[in-house]
């Protein structure tokens, strides 16, 4: 069966980066797009960009953009999200989706709590 | 401000439908066939429950339809039960030249 495990949740000064990943099982790894979706406590969920992980190509939000890096390392079927330069409002659970046709997701990580904090 | 506006909460009662829309624009809900529809309840991940505007993965129950008409997509739930009180958020493909993926700011379903 199809499984995102995500790593456990971080503690980050502001200023500092956090590097979140996303080990995928149950299915070809390269055969999916790979997305991060984070969610603010209370807040909705917001899209982050995507990964190709066949190509390594990447696509991100424009809110995000110089700020993340998306990579993959196809030998242990891992997605990696970074996001540098924390602030305090980048406190969230962040999310990995596998991206199905059409841009929807059908399986999704456990999510991993980055906080921000002094 | 999420791109694609939900109304912050509903409710019904047990057996009863409701309606949650999402209004977007004519480059997002409108210009595309790629919306879906998510439930998360507290502390867990969301859950796909429709896909391109009406399809339902298997095992969710047909209790759960969607549409759209123009810029508005709509997720209906009949016979409410128990277990449908959940916060539920849409999401649609907004094309490879601007976000790609927008999603809205979630309604509260409470069954009461």
């Amino acid at each position: 069966q199809v499984q995102l495990v995500q790593s456990g949740a971080e503690v980050k000064k502001p200023g500092a980066s956090v590097k979140v990943s996303c080990k995928a099982s149950g299915y070809t790894f390269t055969g999916y797009y790979m997305h991060w979706v984070r969610q603010a406590p209370g807040q909705g969920l917001e899209w982050m960009g995507r990964i190709n992980p066949n190509s390594g190509g990447t696509n991100y939000a424009q809110k995000f953009q110089g700020r993340v890096t998306m990579t993959r390392d196809t030998s242990i079927s891992t997605a990696y999200m970074e996001l540098s330069r924390l602030r305090s409002d980048d406190t969230a659970v962040y999310y990995c989706a596998r991206g199905e046709d059409g841009y929807n997701y059908g399986y999704w990580g456990q999510g991993t709590l980055v906080t921000v904090s002094s | 401000q999420s791109a694609l506006t939900q109304p912050r909460s509903v409710s019904g009662s047990p057996g009863q439908s409701v309606t949650i829309s999402c209004t977007g624009t004519s480059s997002d809900v409108g210009g595309y066939n790629y919306v879906s529809w998510y439930q998360q309840h507290p502390g867990k991940a969301p859950k796909l429950m429709i896909y391109d505007v009406s399809k339902r993965p298997s095992g969710v129950p047909d209790r759960f339809s969607g549409s759209k008409s123009g810029n508005t997509a709509s997720l209906t739930i009949s016979g409410l039960q128990a277990e449908d009180e959940a916060d539920y958020y849409c999401c649609s493909y907004a094309g490879s030249y601007t976000s790609y993926v927008v999603f809205g700011g979630g309604t509260k379903l409470t069954v009461l």
